[in-house]
């Protein structure tokens, strides 16, 4: 079975500063991969997915993630992080099991920006 | 266009209670998926339909839990004799195909309090 590990329940970053949140996986095939961003009281909204195309990949609001398979991680990044950017984080691993393709979630990553 | 919508957004029950968490995927997609998001935690898999018949339904934590799509568009979700640890937010997504990287898009959630 695939898993994903998110190092850091919570996070904190100045408002400008470099956003990086981490996520590694397990999986004994190549992975397809997600980063998903839940604000208050709303549903998941996908930020970006890997699907082998490329090992960077650029998502929505300026984040990017990196797919390193010798590492086997996918960290997500922002430049410069925005008061907006306050939320939770999920990174998920796509899961094809007799027939079913289901995501498995980590535990989230909470960001805090600071003024 | 709608994107998908849960109702109610919040539900507070008695232990012992039955209750129904209702699903509005988006319009066409055929693959609906349940998740629950326990506290502190990312989301788990719960059931999965492909149209009207559960495909895959190993999520299900015992047998007080229930889901049905009768006309392959709403999903209702039925949780009898409910106990406190079934507190949790339980979320809906939708997606448009099956595969390992097509994008499931989610719910706001249905907070369940069970006091």
């Amino acid at each position: 079975a695939q898993s994903v590990t998110q190092l850091g329940s919570h996070v904190s970053v100045s408002e400008g500063a470099l956003v990086l949140l981490r996520c590694n996986y397990s999986s004994s095939v190549p992975p397809y991969l997600f980063w998903y961003v839940q604000y208050p009281n709303q549903g998941l909204q996908l930020l970006l997915k890997y699907t082998s195309a490329a090992t960077l990949v650029k998502g929505i609001n300026g984040f990017e993630a990196e797919f390193k398979k010798s590492e086997t991680s996918f960290h997500l990044t922002k430049p410069s992080a925005h008061m907006s950017d306050a939320a939770e984080y999920f990174c998920a691993v796509s899961e094809r099991t007799s027939g079913t393709y289901k995501y498995i979630f980590g535990t989230g990553t909470r960001l805090k920006v600071l003024a | 266009g709608a994107g998908v919508s849960q109702t109610p957004s919040n539900k507070v029950t008695e232990k012992g209670k039955y209750v129904e968490l209702r699903c509005d995927p988006i319009s066409g997609h055929t693959a609906l998926y349940w998740y629950r998001q326990s506290l502190g935690q990312g989301p788990e898999f719960l059931i999965y339909f492909q149209g009207t018949g559960a495909a895959d339904d190993s999520g299900l934590p015992n047998d007080r839990f229930f889901a049905v799509r009768p006309e392959g568009s709403v999903s209702t979700l039925k949780i009898q004799r409910t106990e406190r640890g079934d507190s949790a937010v339980y979320l809906c997504a939708s997606s448009s195909q099956r595969g390992l990287n097509n994008e499931q898009f989610f719910g706001p959630g249905t907070r369940l309090t069970v006091l």
